[in-house]
């Protein structure tokens, strides 16, 4: 029973490039939530979706950040123009439509240069 | 979503039982009390959860007073992989919605040898 997976583990941009993080979500899980995680603080909320669509997205940044859950493939978070302030490590979990705990991914560490 | 309290830190040795407790006043009706443990570089890892009295899993037990308004962790034996972040969490995790967890700075559980 796969849990729920993520990649890159780690990705390295360049200011003002794109970053694009795969969250594949556990099998049977229909609910896919992501989270940002600073060094040494607790991880917030940021986006949670349904297959195609955005539920709740009152965690994105306005600019620069998108998420999507198609109906095919992993969810989505996108990130344009990268800063230095978009180093973190970004979290997916996923939950049954139903009962509603989480599985969380290992992370993927975005490290802005 | 209740806010919860808990201590910052906490130390501890090879072999001795360790109780974190979770301070959580404004707790609601239908918020069950979640705990997770987070490894360095690694996602959160759902432990337990409970609604009131006593829940025991095969890696720790929690209480739950009367009133509702704490909860305590309870670890048996700890050992070295112990040492991790504890998160305690409350919300509604059964009403059919989906649950936007809030993280605190966790408690920073040190095991010693």
């Amino acid at each position: 029973n796969a849990g729920v997976m993520q990649n890159p583990r780690h990705l390295v941009r360049r200011r003002g490039q794109e970053a694009r993080l795969r969250c594949s979500p556990m099998k049977g899980h229909s609910h896919v939530y992501w989270y940002r995680q600073l060094p040494e603080e607790g991880l917030k909320f940021m986006v949670y979706l349904q297959k195609e669509n955005i539920i709740d997205e009152s965690g994105m940044p306005k600019e620069r950040f998108s998420a999507e859950f198609p109906k095919e493939g992993p969810s989505i978070l996108r990130i344009q123009q990268v800063v230095r302030g978009d180093s973190a490590a970004y979290f997916c979990a996923s939950s049954p439509p139903i009962q509603e705990t989480q599985y969380f991914g290992p992370g993927t560490r975005l490290l802005v240069l | 979503l209740a806010k919860t309290t808990q201590p910052i830190s906490m130390d501890s040795y090879e072999g001795q039982e360790v109780n974190i407790t979770c301070s959580h006043n404004n707790i609601a009706t239908n918020d069950y009390i979640t705990w997770y443990q987070q490894f360095p570089s690694q996602g959160p890892r759902f432990i337990i959860q409970g609604y009131k009295t006593k829940v025991t899993n095969e890696v720790a037990s929690l209480f739950i007073p009367a009133d509702r308004k704490s909860s305590t962790l309870s670890l048996p034996r700890v050992s070295l992989s112990d040492t991790a972040v504890y998160y305690c969490l409350v919300g509604d995790m059964f009403s059919g919605g989906y649950n936007k967890l809030i993280f605190g700075a966790g408690t920073r559980l040190a095991v010693h040898p």
